[in-house]
């Protein structure tokens, strides 16, 4: 029934690290993003996949990566984690051309120790 | 770019009491404006939208208006309660599709 999911909800990791976060959403949307929420609640968008092209790479280090494997997924990974990486990372799809609004996932809490 | 200030940051009020929430933005050409709240643990939920060619909009205790010359729309939130308790995220969005938020507003009700 979920609309946006995405796991894990939990990630510890080291400094160093490679992780992925995946995403998947069952509502048809053509459009899927990756937000990330530091701890000031700011949330910054960081990609955005249009009918699995990338369409925005706002100004993210190269360490980040997203994959969409089709239009319904789009995973995150992430290479050489650091400190600052910790956050709140979120999944989002849309219309892109509807004006509908955004339909979050829960979220992924990353901490990098 | 567009550019979306919101405020208060902070807003703490009593059950039963208002709340407005407002933001502003800079580009012109934005015209679509949703309103998103946040639960704690949770993702943002769209809550309520408003499009550039309406200047108000209500759905139940919730409501927003928009003032297009001035650039600026508001949320509105009548008899408050302790589940409305969350934060508050404005956005303005355009031809690119991709919305600017505010920095959210965190509305406290007390019991």
């Amino acid at each position: 029934d979920t609309a946006v999911s995405q796991t894990p909800k939990y990630l510890v990791t080291q400094m160093g690290n490679d992780k992925s976060i995946k995403c998947e959403q069952n509502l048809g949307h053509d459009t899927m993003y990756w937000y990330k929420q530091d701890s000031k609640k700011f949330l910054k968008i960081m990609f955005s996949y249009n009918n699995k092209e990338l369409i925005i790479n706002e100004t993210v280090p190269n360490r980040f990566s997203p994959k969409s494997p089709d239009k319904a997924h789009l995973n995150l990974h992430i290479n050489s984690l650091e400190l600052g990486d910790s956050a709140v990372y979120f999944c989002a799809s849309s219309q892109r051309t509807l004006n509908y609004g955004y339909t979050f996932g829960s979220g992924t809490r990353l901490t990098v120790v | 770019g567009e550019n979306v200030e919101q405020h208060p940051s902070t807003l703490s009020v009593q059950e039963g009491d208002s709340a407005v929430i407002k933001c502003t933005y800079s580009d012109s050409a934005s015209n679509y404006f949703p309103w998103y709240k946040q639960e704690l643990g949770k993702g943002p939920q769209l809550i309520i939208d408003i499009r550039s060619n309406v200047g108000e909009k209500k759905d139940q205790r919730i409501a927003v208006t928009l003032n297009k010359t001035a650039k600026h729309f508001s949320l509105h939130i009548t008899e408050t309660q302790p589940e409305d308790s969350a934060v508050y995220f404005c956005a303005a969005e355009g031809g690119s599709y991709i919305p600017t938020f505010g920095r959210g507003t965190s509305l406290i009700v007390h019991p």
